[in-house]
């Protein structure tokens, strides 16, 4: 059971660029959710995807920000032009239903530059 | 506007102490509260409490809910150095799906 899956580890982009961040749940885990951490701050939840649908993004920025998790392949969050302020770590976790201790992956340190 | 609230924010302390980290919780519809350690990668899951009073074990390291005062402690004995991490408290709530809402962690660092 390989785990929560992201990458890639390290991101750097320019401001204005768009950034991709994958995550491939673990074996089983139907639900997925994105949290970002910025430095010397706690995680803050962002959005809670399940297969093809949006769960809840109540923690999404309202502008540049945008999530999915298809029928096939792992979930992407996608940030377009990207500003300094973005840069942060990103990270993915899955469950399954009614549990509440989520799985982490090692997250996605994007810097933008 | 809930929120979760972490003390101390560090800590040093040398191989061999006992610490005790603290977690206060401002939420409506409180379901559970989960610890979580954080190294340089992914938080690892610890314990989850949802019951008050009932302690919950794992080696040296325990914690207790207490629902009348809203808070958690997560002690650790006999530290090591490979206890040094961030130790992050979360709670869940009822009627949130599964979204957790985190504390700023305590910064841990044991010496030897």
């Amino acid at each position: 059971n390989a785990g929560v899956m992201q990458n890639p580890r390290h991101l750097v982009r320019r401001r204005g660029q768009e950034a991709r961040l994958r995550c491939s749940p673990m074996k089983g885990h139907s639900h997925v959710y994105w949290y970002r951490q910025l430095p010397e701050e706690g995680l803050k939840f962002m959005v809670y995807l399940q297969k093809e649908n949006i769960i809840d993004e109540s923690g999404m920025p309202k502008e540049r920000f945008s999530a999915e998790f298809p029928k096939e392949g792992p979930s992407i969050l996608r940030i377009q032009q990207v500003v300094r302020g973005d840069s942060a770590a990103y990270f993915c976790a899955s469950s399954t239903v009614g549990v509440g201790g989520y799985t982490f992956g090692s997250g996605t340190r994007l810097t933008v530059v | 506007e809930d929120k979760v609230v972490q003390s101390p924010l560090s800590l040093v302390v040398h191989e061999g102490d006992t610490v005790t980290l603290n977690c206060s919780y401002e939420v409506t519809n409180f379901r559970s509260l989960l610890w979580y350690k954080q190294e340089k990668k992914a938080p690892t899951f610890l314990f989850m409490l949802t019951s008050s009073g009932i302690e919950k074990k794992s080696g040296r390291l325990s914690s207790i809910l207490d629902k009348k005062e809203l808070s958690s402690i997560l002690n650790i004995t006999a530290t090591q150095t490979g206890d040094s991490a961030i130790y992050l408290c979360a709670v869940a709530q009822v009627e949130a799906g599964n979204m957790l809402t985190f504390g700023g962690g305590t910064r841990l660092m044991v010496k030897p």
